[in-house]
């Protein structure tokens, strides 16, 4: 079944240095792949997707993330780390089921952004 | 364009009384889905609509849960009676496609918060 692994429960990052959340997927075929930003009381937003069309993936803010089906990973990234981006994210797979598609969530990163 | 609405944001209960939760969906949006996250996890999908049809609600514990979704729009999802387990941040979440493919991006709302006491 198709499921997703965050490495990291927390991450700290100094304000500017890179940041990297790990994210590993289980697929018994080409996935679809996101990355979801959840701000404190505010909804998820999303950062990035993975479609097949390409494996670097650029989103909003800055982040991106590749996909490395070797390594079965989809790692988030961001050369420079702002105070804006101390949020939790999530990475999500999308699983088949009856005929159509679900999300499954990891268990999130929540990144803290040191000044 | 206006996001997904959610009400109310936050709601505290005692338990084994009822609650209910409302959301509007973007405009347009077809397919609705409720989830349920609970504190340090991901969100767990309970119940999915495309239009005022339920099509996967697999996850939602009806003894106590119910939602509906009339004229294929607003939703509203229920407790009764909640529970001290109950306690989460309930996610409404929206999108474009019926039947949806592997690449449909979710639009989520703020959420509400229920305390259960």
């Amino acid at each position: 079944a198709q499921s997703v692994t965050q490495l990291d429960s927390h991450v700290s990052v100094s304000e500017g240095t890179p940041v990297l959340l790990r994210c590993n997927y289980s697929s018994s075929y080409s996935p679809s792949l996101f990355w979801y930003v959840q701000h404190p009381n505010k909804g998820l937003q999303l950062l990035l997707k993975y479609t097949s069309a390409a494996t670097l993936v650029k989103g909003i803010n800055g982040f991106e993330a590749e996909f490395k089906k070797s390594e079965t990973s989809f790692h988030l990234t961001k050369p420079s780390a702002h105070m804006s981006d101390a949020a939790e994210y999530f990475c999500v797979v999308s699983r088949p089921t009856s005929g159509t598609y679900k999300y499954i969530f990891g268990t999130g990163t929540r990144l803290k952004v040191l000044a | 364009e206006a996001g997904v609405v959610q009400s109310p944001r936050y709601k505290i209960i005692e338990k084994k009384q009822p609650v209910a939760f409302w959301c509007n969906p973007i405009s347009g949006h077809n397919t609705l889905y409720w989830y349920r996250q609970n504190l340090g996890q991901g969100p767990e999908l309970l119940i999915r609509y495309e239009n005022e049809e339920a099509v996967d609600d697999s996850q939602l514990p009806k003894d106590r849960f119910s939602a509906e979704r009339l004229k294929g729009v607003d939703s509203t999802l229920k407790i009764q009676p909640a529970e001290l387990g109950d306690s989460a941040v309930y996610l409404c979440a929206s999108s474009l496609s019926l039947a949806g493919g592997s690449t449909d991006t979710q639009y989520f709302g703020p959420g509400t918060r229920l305390t259960v006491l």
